[in-house]
């Protein structure tokens, strides 16, 4: 499958402990999106990157989440002192870099702090 | 800010039954209007877009035209089948393809 992939899938975890997911996007895509998804709600734009270069944050995207893509392949995002407010499905998202707007996205990653 | 806003759901019809979701977006530029749907157990995947005023997106029986002058981007199937059953998002991008979506409008097609 050549698909963006994603993991964990599913994470549980106690408040305060630090949390990572992976998303492997589609290899020959440059663009890589993170965006949250909570219940009931649309997804909500985190960051994105160019390559390796981070070239935008949303406000969401507080000082204890971090994210990289060293290398410009693969990415993680780093939640640290989780809150139970950081509940929701994290997805990662990948395209070519022309504005042919069209995004792919993995399945998802669900977080649960308890 | 851009946003976009979409009819609650769920929407529950029989199968072959016309369906209509709307969506109306807010955006300060000129956006491409794009919906997207999540079967269950799938990621988001890209149903159809339009670029412009007045192009017409349209893909598996699905169609919207991008209406500037009502703002709007209503997505409409003329016989649904119970494989249509899933969660549909509209969203916009005005850049980057940074994407801003709605809440999203679940679906259930019954036999």
């Amino acid at each position: 499958d050549t698909g963006v992939s994603q993991n964990p899938r599913h994470k549980i975890t106690k408040r305060g402990q630090n949390v990572t997911f992976r998303c492997d996007p589609i290899s020959e895509h440059n663009r890589l999106y993170w965006y949250r998804q909570t219940l009931g709600q649309g997804p909500e734009f985190l960051t994105y990157f160019q390559n390796e270069a981070q070239l935008e944050k949303s406000r969401l995207l507080s000082d204890r989440f971090s994210a990289e893509r060293p290398k410009g392949s693969f990415s993680t995002l780093e939640i640290q002192r989780t809150e139970q407010g950081d509940s929701a499905m994290y997805l990662c998202a990948s395209s070519p870099g022309t504005d042919t707007g069209e995004l792919f996205f993995g399945e998802g990653s669900r977080l649960t702090v308890l | 800010g851009d946003s976009v806003t979409q009819m609650e759901g769920p929407v529950t019809l029989s199968e072959e039954a016309f369906l209509t979701i709307n969506c109306t977006y807010t955006a300060t530029g000129y956006p491409s209007l794009f919906w997207y749907v999540q079967y269950p157990g799938e990621g988001l995947q890209l149903l159809l877009k339009a670029t412009k005023a007045d192009d017409k997106g349209s893909n598996k029986g699905f169609e919207a035209t991008y209406r500037k002058e009502t703002t709007s981007f209503h997505l409409e199937k003329g016989s649904v089948q119970v494989s249509d059953s899933a969660v549909y998002f509209c969203a916009l991008s005005t850049g980057f393809q940074k994407l801003v979506f709605g809440t999203g409008t679940r679906l259930l097609v019954s036999p």
